[in-house]
Order: structure tokens, then C-alpha cells, then sequence
């Protein structure tokens, strides 16, 4: 398996574009969380689905940030308009079942809103 | 809440010295508990995963335990080498499937 695949690696964008971030979680993964990650703050879950039903979203910022998952293979995370405090590391991360199992993470999407 | 919290923040030792990171958090009612390695610039990689019915998990010179009752946690590295630098990230799993991450401790194993 290639494991939690994100994309882009990096992007660059400025103050006001909209931003989507992409993930495909591990076949067989019913469970997928979305998790930002900034020096100040370290890691925060800001959304997670389980069976491509979003569970909890109480960590998303604002408005401005929104996710999907269409199914069972893709998501997206969504910021628009973008801002500089949105500059962070978005990690997504998917597990097999509730609970008893671990999480595999992506190699993350390194966002700069300039 | 769930809280957690990671002692030391960072720590620096010389090649070849045992070491133990420590892990702790508020609320024991917990599903599991999963380290993580984090190095710079790069995601996270999952080294030990302890169920909440176990006591300890060990892969070749990790070992981690979980003392639920008093919500801590140990990673022990035997042996350290220049390729451990990197960051421990302590996660803890409770209810509704969500990871709590601690602050992490940063390593630097030096030759």
C-alpha cells in the first residue's frame, strides 16, 4: 500500500486565493482525520470522517476553512480566502476502524499564504 | 479535556546513552496510546501503538509502557544512535476516536 497520499507537497499562494488540499487515505481506512501542525500550537485536529461522515469539525478555525469527503477514497480541506495565519503544516491521517487501531499519517502539505 | 503533556521538551546526550521520554495526560479513560517519530520537515511515523489493556509495547530498541491509572507513559530507547534525532510525538486516543497530540520532545543524539 502507498499509504496516506497528499498533494501538493507545498504550496505557496496569496493573501485571498482560495486553497484545496487533497488526501487519499489507505484502502480499507474507514476513518479520516484532518490535523494542522504550527510551531506555536503543535499538532491540532481540525476535522475528522468516519464512513466519509464528518464527525466532529469543532476544530476547524472559521468559516473559511471547509472539508469534504465524497468518498471513501479522497478528501479535501478547503481555505478561502486564505490568510497568512493559515502558513502551517495540514496533515491528513487514516485509521481502519473507531478506536483500536493506529493512525498513518501523510507527509503533509506545507501551505505559505503570503 | 484531554491534556497532554511531554517532559522534557528536548534533550541532547552523547551516542550510545539509554533514555526515557516521558508522556502524560488528564483523562485515563483512554483507547490507546500511539508514539510517533516526527523528523524535520517530514510527517509523522508511527513507531509503537499500546491498547489500553496493555502494559507495554516493544520494537527492537523501543519500548513503551502505559500506566493508565495515573495517565502516563514511557518511550525507552536503548542504546541511542545519531539517526534517533529526530521528534517523539505522544498521542492518546479516547473517546470518539480523536488524537490528542503532546508538545513532543525534540532529540539530539550526538556522535
Amino acid at each position: 500500500d502507498a499509504g496516506v497520499i497528499q498533494s501538493p507537497r507545498h504550496e505557496v499562494t496569496e493573501m485571498g486565493q482560495e486553497v484545496t488540499l487533497r488526501c487519499k487515505p489507505i484502502s480499507g481506512h474507514n476513518s479520516l482525520f484532518w490535523y494542522r501542525q504550527t510551531m506555536m500550537r503543535g499538532l491540532e485536529l481540525l476535522i475528522y470522517f468516519n464512513n466519509n461522515v464528518p464527525i466532529d469539525d469543532s476544530g476547524m478555525p472559521e468559516d473559511r476553512f471547509s472539508a469534504k469527503m465524497p468518498n471513501a477514497s479522497f478528501s479535501t480541506l478547503k481555505i478561502q480566502p486564505s490568510e497568512p495565519r493559515d502558513s502551517a503544516v495540514y496533515f491528513c491521517a487514516s485509521s481502519e476502524q473507531l478506536s483500536n487501531y493506529g493512525y498513518t499519517f501523510g507527509s503533509g502539505t506545507r501551505l505559505t499564504v503570503v | 479535556k484531554q491534556e497532554v503533556t511531554q517532559i522534557p521538551a528536548a534533550l541532547s546526550v552523547p551516542e550510545g546513552e539509554n533514555l526515557v521520554l516521558n508522556c502524560s495526560f488528564t483523562d485515563s479513560a483512554i483507547y490507546n496510546l500511539q508514539w510517533f517519530r516526527q523528523d524535520p520537515g517530514k510527517g509523522l511515523t508511527s513507531l509503537l501503538l499500546i491498547q489500553s489493556s496493555q502494559r507495554e509495547q516493544t520494537s527492537g530498541r523501543l519500548n513503551a509502557s502505559l500506566d493508565k491509572s495515573s495517565g502516563r507513559s514511557t518511550l525507552y530507547i536503548a542504546a541511542s544512535q545519531p539517526g534517533d534525532s529526530a521528534t517523539y510525538l505522544c498521542a492518546v486516543n479516547n473517546a470518539g476516536n480523536m488524537l490528542t497530540f503532546g508538545g513532543g520532545t525534540r532529540l539530539m543524539v550526538k556522535p
